[in-house]
């Protein structure tokens, strides 16, 4: 079982839909990081967060340590958010992140 | 420099050639990675350099693989005897530290198709 895992793996919806990817692991984290990636293989990212909750436009990321969880929310969904999204994990005292599969998400118009 | 840039962005080779990939990172950025990804999976950790000391070494890194940062800039990712499973998206990453977390920065990618 991976360390990081993500649910759902890949999601549909239309735009104007509030969505919620998930995110939960197993060790002890120093970070959490939400990563965008577009077709083509560009790794953006979006939030880094070892507490409560960041929001930047319509995306909001929050994470629960002690329930080891983290989500991240688009509101107003829109085309352009279709992309995979991934977490990733800063392991407590390690220099790695460990990823989730990542979720692939499509919004349609 | 506005961010990591690596080269190629894709390469095909027959199987049993060799490959090198280079990363360029952000200057100011003391640690680079190397990660691979599958289609449908998310990134695997493959190796880690804090200025020109390799540091770490995945299990998935087989002896076929090595890894350069000769003089704590830029990176070269080699793979000998090119292998099908080979086949992916090689990733770099440069990071700096804030708040007891690296914060990295991806390039866009050398993506590997071996025939």
């Amino acid at each position: 079982k991976n360390e990081v895992e993500q649910s759902p793996q890949n999601l549909t919806a239309q735009e104007g839909e509030f969505i919620t990817i998930n995110c939960s692991y197993s060790v002890g984290i120093s970070a959490l990081h939400w990563l965008q990636q577009h077709p083509g293989g560009g790794i953006v990212s979006l939030f880094m967060l070892s507490s409560g909750k960041k929001k930047h436009g319509r995306l909001i990321a929050t994470i629960n340590i002690q329930e080891k969880h983290s989500s991240l929310h688009i509101t107003a969904s829109h085309p352009r958010d279709s992309a995979v999204y991934i977490c990733a994990a800063h392991i407590q005292g390690a220099q790695k992140l460990v990823f989730g599969q990542g979720t692939r998400l499509t919004i349609n118009p | 420099d506005t961010g990591v840039s690596q080269n190629p962005r894709h390469k095909i080779t027959k199987r049993g050639q060799n490959v090198t990939f280079r990363c360029d990172p952000i200057s100011e950025h003391n640690r680079l990675y190397w990660y691979r990804q599958t289609l449908g999976q998310g990134p695997e950790f493959l190796t880690y350099f804090q200025n020109e000391a390799q540091l770490e070494k995945s299990r998935l890194l087989s002896d076929r693989f090595s890894a350069e940062r000769p003089k704590g800039s830029f990176s070269t990712l080699e793979i000998q005897r090119t292998e099908q499973g080979d086949s992916a998206m090689y990733l770099c990453a440069s990071s700096f530290w804030l708040s007891g977390a690296n914060v990295l920065t991806f390039g866009a990618g050398s993506r590997l198709t071996v025939l």
